[in-house]
């Protein structure tokens, strides 16, 4: 069991450009949560999709920033004309069910955003 | 404004010690609450909590709520190298089956 499989690990871009972070869940969940970390502050939820729907995204910042979870492929967290204020951690988690605090979510490893 | 406090924000200790890490709570409606520990990489799950007075034990690690007083502590003992990391504390959202509001987290280093 690979476990939640998050990928780029790192990622640079400059001001302006881009930037796709990518999440395969652990075998057998179909729920997957976006969280992003700032140095030194909790983790601040963004995002839970199921299978090609977004369920609430009340914690998206409202322009440049979507996510998608396709019926094939990972969930793709998408942030466009990047800025310096959007260097993070980004956290993926996955779940099997969507009562997911009763029980604890499985992280992935983030990836971290680099704005330069 | 529901949220979750954790202190101390860093902490040294040497090998061997004991520590007791602390995060107090302001939700309403509560219903759980989650211990992490984030390495560098994914944070790992250790314990849930729903119940005043019940103590969570894995090895060195342990945890109890008190929902009287809002808070809860994560006791390790025996500290070891390896138990060095940031330990997240989040409690549920209310309203929500999913949503986590999470502490900013204790950072532990053990020195040897």
């Amino acid at each position: 069991n690979a476990g939640v499989m998050q990928n780029p690990r790192h990622l640079v871009r400059r001001r302006g450009q881009e930037a796709r972070l990518r999440c395969s869940p652990m075998k057998g969940h179909s729920h997957v949560y976006w969280y992003r970390q700032l140095p030194e502050e909790g983790l601040k939820f963004m995002v839970y999709l199921q299978k090609e729907n977004i369920i609430d995204e009340s914690g998206m910042p409202k322009e440049r920033f979507s996510a998608e979870f396709p019926k094939e492929g990972p969930s793709i967290l998408r942030i466009q004309q990047v800025v310096r204020g959007d260097s993070a951690a980004y956290f993926c988690a996955s779940s099997p069910s969507g009562d997911s605090i009763n029980y604890g979510y499985t992280f992935g490893s983030g990836t971290r955003l680099t704005v330069v | 404004e529901d949220k979750v406090v954790q202190s101390p924000l860093s902490l040294v200790v040497h090998e061997g010690d004991t520590v007791t890490l602390n995060c107090s709570y302001e939700v309403t409606n509560f219903r759980s609450l989650l211990w992490y520990k984030q390495e560098k990489k994914a944070p790992t799950f250790l314990f849930m909590l729903t119940s005043s007075g019940i103590e969570k034990k894995s090895g060195r690690l342990s945890s109890i709520l008190d929902k009287k007083e809002l808070f809860s502590i994560l006791n390790i003992t025996a500290t070891q190298t390896g138990d060095s990391a940031i330990y997240l504390c989040a409690v549920g959202r209310p309203g929500s089956n999913y949503q986590l509001i999470w502490g900013a987290g204790t950072k532990l280093i053990i020195k040897p």
